[in-house]
């Protein structure tokens, strides 16, 4: 099972929207609502942001938002924050197994 | 609080094996699926394998199977990952997570392969 294509960084400035994309295929993105997306700050364990492809768990702010469109699916980062400076990883089922993207390094300006 | 505590990492030899355990507490551990993710130094996050809630399914990785297995007590509210043959390439930080959309980390205990 090949790793989900992210681009590999993505940068903007305090208040503006970002959005990173996940590239799959029929085998996993395109065929099951089962996208989730997670930040990691360096040096620390990973956290849920988005799972189901647009739910939020509790106190996850709603800044964040996921969408899917065929084999792709899309994290979108609004009002953009200092905080919000980290790795990103999209995560999708692929039938029995599932797999990560290759994470997308957010800057912000 | 929702708390999952990793260990049983270290250095470990080329061909060695390892036992990594999972401490759960904070929430009903026998009703989730969990699952082991691997992230190599520097580099992004593997899935490596989960287990249903009363262990009759399992899932791996690819480069995985046949050499690691997944276990659980859920009378202890514990979860493992047996690792043999391991490989220079299976150096990473091991995380456990709770559910198969892994909703919930431990810090992650680092295994290290080399001669």
């Amino acid at each position: 099972q090949s790793a989900l294509t992210q681009p590999a960084s993505v940068s903007g400035s305090p208040g503006q929207s970002i959005t990173i994309s996940c590239t799959g295929t029929s085998s996993d993105v395109g065929s099951y609502n089962l996208v989730s997306w997670y930040l990691q700050h360096p040096g620390k364990a990973p956290e849920l942001m988005i799972y189901e492809g647009s739910k939020r768990p509790s106190g996850v702010s709603n800044r964040f938002s996921g969408s899917k469109s065929g084999n792709t699916a899309s994290l979108t980062i609004s009002g953009l924050q200092a905080e919000d400076e980290a790795d990103y990883y999209c995560f999708s089922y692929a039938g029995s197994v599932w797999v990560f993207g290759t994470g997308t390094k957010v800057t912000v300006l | 609080e929702e708390q999952l505590v990793e260990s049983g990492g270290g250095l470990v030899q080329p061909g060695g094996s390892l036992r990594l355990s999972c401490a759960a507490s904070g929430f009903t551990f026998s009703t989730y699926w969990m699952s082991w993710v691997r992230q190599a130094p520097g580099k992004g996050l593997e899935w490596v394998a989960n287990i249903k809630q009363d262990g009759s399914e399992k899932y791996y990785e690819d480069s995985v199977r046949g050499r690691f297995t997944i276990s659980r007590d859920n009378a202890e509210n514990s979860l493992y990952l047996q690792m043999n043959s391991l490989r220079d390439e299976d150096t990473a930080f091991y995380y456990c997570a709770r559910g198969q959309q892994l909703g919930h980390w431990g810090q992650g205990t680092l295994v290290t392969v080399s001669s």
